[in-house]
């Protein structure tokens, strides 16, 4: 069965710092990777979706890479603004419905 | 575009009572649609996995009785708690995506069921 990880569980920073989050899955036969954002009690923000293709994804301030030979994937977020601040969650897909979450990395960007 | 609208987004409710949960795709027709749970600081569990004019495939371990999903058009799926109990309290989340597994999924905003 897939596992997905995901470091750090949280993480605080200050405003305009670049960082980086980690997510590793164990199974390298994936379909793609989607970074998601999710905001206390509320649902999920589609950020990037790499397909297994795929190295990596730009939108914006935000850049994915995926490496799927080694089960890894990072979500840089470069010049971090306190708005930043919520929960992102990574999800691999197997199978045509199987999507697996990581259990997620809580970032706070500080003023 | 890729909206994905949930109702109610809060229900409080006595023990025993049914509560539904609608799931709409606003702007673009959903070949499926997906029930999450999600319970405190923990990541979303897949309930079930529904097609349009289908039957639900259930996850193991989630009940088809208690959890009866109903996926009757491209743009709607419901999902109804029968009976529910203290212990169905969670975060309810529905997702939907047009076509095969290589597209991305798009997520609703969540219902919070309490039971009392």
């Amino acid at each position: 069965k897939q596992e997905v990880t995901q470091i750090p569980a949280a993480l605080s920073v200050p405003e305009g710092e670049n960082l980086v989050l980690n997510c590793s899955f164990t199974d390298s036969a994936i379909y793609n990777l989607q970074w998601f954002r999710q905001d206390p009690g509320k649902g999920l923000t589609s950020l990037l979706l790499i397909q297994s293709s795929q190295r990596e994804q730009t939108s914006g301030r935000l850049n994915a890479s995926l490496d799927k030979s080694s089960g890894r994937s990072t979500l840089y977020i470069a010049a971090s603004q306190p708005g930043d601040s919520a929960t992102y969650l990574c999800a691999v897909r197997t199978g045509a419905n199987n999507l697996f979450f990581g259990t997620g990395t809580r970032l706070t960007v500080i003023p | 575009g890729a909206v994905v609208s949930q109702h109610p987004s809060w229900v409080i409710c006595k023990s025993g009572t049914s509560v539904k949960i609608e799931c709409r795709s606003l702007d673009f027709q959903a070949t499926t649609m997906f029930w999450y749970r999600q319970f405190p600081k923990q990541s979303l569990m897949l309930m079930a996995t529904s097609n349009e004019g289908s039957k639900a495939t259930y996850e193991q371990g989630v009940e088809k009785d208690k959890f009866l999903i109903n996926h009757a058009s491209l743009t709607l799926s419901t999902l109804t708690v029968t009976s529910a109990h203290p212990e169905d309290s969670s975060f309810y989340i529905c997702s939907a995506r047009v076509g095969t597994g290589g597209q991305p999924q798009h997520f609703g905003d969540g219902t919070r069921l309490s039971i009392l």
